[in-house]
């Protein structure tokens, strides 16, 4: 499987923008990169997916590097609520739709 | 809308107990998974079910069993409970094929103690 690496921490105010940011050198051309993210003493919530192209939604943006060997997430107005630890995951095909989660990145929102 | 429920939220457990932990999904998802997380680690995939009927191990399957009683329950279950199976596990469904890049949905996970 490939790994990803992450920052352990990051730290953020409240408002501001935050990039967090994914390396993924051994990226094969058919995994999609997936970030999901953890709230203190819940399970693992979905935040956003691509394949080669930026993607947006209503909770984030990725951008992706042209040579797919790394990402960013990007949180446009951090909030309190978005404290949490951030997994950056690659997710092959024809693998059971497993997750395969490293140590994530720990976000910390100041007020 | 419930989504993942997983029971119990809590349990102690002596070395050497048996338990079952319940998972079911409202979502008529087709995959469905079990995950354990240590203190300070990412989640590990110690089972998970294709479909009804399926079941293949993950990363970390030794000392659990599951059984995928029907689409909707996917249990797991520790025969002898060890320390080292002290940590949270988190039960997870999935909307289509296996192959699918649809996100998983998760349970908001059971807390074992094994003393």
């Amino acid at each position: 499987d490939a790994k990803t690496t992450q920052p352990n921490s990051m730290e953020s105010n409240e408002e501001e923008p935050v990039h967090l940011p994914c390396n993924h050198s051994t990226i094969s051309g058919t995994d999609y990169i997936h970030w999901y993210r953890q709230l203190p003493s819940q399970g693992p919530e979905y935040v956003i997916h691509g394949l080669t192209s930026n993607v947006n939604n209503r909770m984030a943006s990725l951008a992706i590097a042209e040579d797919r060997k790394s990402s960013t997430l990007i949180l446009h107005r951090a909030t309190l609520r978005d404290a949490a630890v951030y997994y950056c995951i690659l997710r092959a095909p024809r693998m059971g739709g497993k997750l395969i989660f490293g140590q994530g990145t720990e976000l910390s929102v100041k007020p | 809308n419930a989504g993942v429920t997983q029971t119990p939220k809590f349990q102690v457990l002596k070395t050497g107990q048996s338990m079952t932990l319940q998972c079911a999904q409202d979502m008529n998802h087709n995959s469905m998974y079990w995950y354990r997380q240590d203190p300070g680690m990412g989640l590990r995939l110690i089972y998970y079910s294709a479909s009804e009927g399926t079941t293949d191990k993950g990363e970390v399957p030794n000392g659990y069993n599951v059984s995928r009683l029907n689409k909707r329950e996917f249990s797991l279950r520790l025969e002898s409970a060890a320390p080292s199976q002290t940590s949270v596990y988190f039960c997870a469904s999935l909307p289509s094929g296996t192959d699918s890049n649809q996100p998983q949905h998760f349970g908001d996970g059971t807390r074992l103690s094994i003393l």
